[in-house]
């Protein structure tokens, strides 16, 4: 089975660098991904980790370590968009190559 | 370019009553397609999933069912909707990462 562990939520300043961490258990592992949703929106693919180390997409960029089952995203110049809920998605094992979703941190950025 | 069309985008039901959600995808062949059920303020549940035409795996129990008749068209189904069956649906579609795309999503509230 997985077991997904992100903070509810959290709150930042705009312009303010965020970094929002992810904790995992899972049955093998093949790769761990990033996404945004806004409400009531669907959510969209923000990054993509399967080594260990720092992937950097413009103002996003994603941070994994295997060993610690530990990822992170890091939103810098934050900006009132960016409030979203965030989830964390670890590819397992087994058939359908499927993402198990953690239940998502819900950004708010403030003035 | 891919894209992932899903109808309708809302859509109230009376209990008792059948459902049918359709998604399709352009642009790729034989992609794996998922179908998603994220309750009010919960996180992503995958529903079934589907590698090819007529195969569909199922993740959890339920009174719902899928089928994917066609390469690019995944459908789900119920023949009696409960209450519980409310929520946002999301179909997916697995690119070359394993990253995943979703549709917009049908808003399904069951009355």
């Amino acid at each position: 089975g997985q077991n997904i562990d992100q903070p509810t939520e959290m709150t930042a300043t705009e312009g303010a660098i965020v970094q929002i961490n992810c904790t995992y258990q899972t049955s093998g592992f093949n790769g761990l991904f990033w996404y945004q949703q806004h409400a009531g929106e669907a959510p969209t693919f923000l990054s993509y980790n399967v080594l260990d180390g720092l992937e950097e997409k413009g103002r996003f960029s994603s941070f994994l370590s295997r060993s610690k089952g530990y990822s992170y995203l890091l939103l810098k110049e934050l900006q009132m968009k960016d409030s979203a809920s965030y989830l964390c998605a670890p590819r397992g094992g087994g058939g359908g190559n499927k993402l198990t979703f953690g239940t998502g941190t819900q950004l708010k950025v403030e003035l | 370019s891919q894209t992932i069309h899903q109808w309708p985008a809302t859509l109230v039901q009376p209990v008792g009553s059948p459902l049918s959600l359709e998604c399709t995808v352009e642009g790729t062949s034989n992609p794996n397609l998922y179908w998603y059920r994220q309750a009010a303020g919960r996180g992503l549940q995958l529903l079934f999933y589907s590698v090819g035409i007529g195969q569909i795996s199922s993740e959890v129990p339920q009174n719902l069912s899928a089928s994917r008749p066609q390469d690019r068209q995944f459908i789900l189904s119920s023949k009696k909707l409960l209450l519980s069956d409310s929520g946002f649906y999301l179909c997916a579609w697995s690119g070359q990462l394993y990253e995943q795309y979703f549709g917009p999503g049908t808003r399904l509230t069951v009355t």
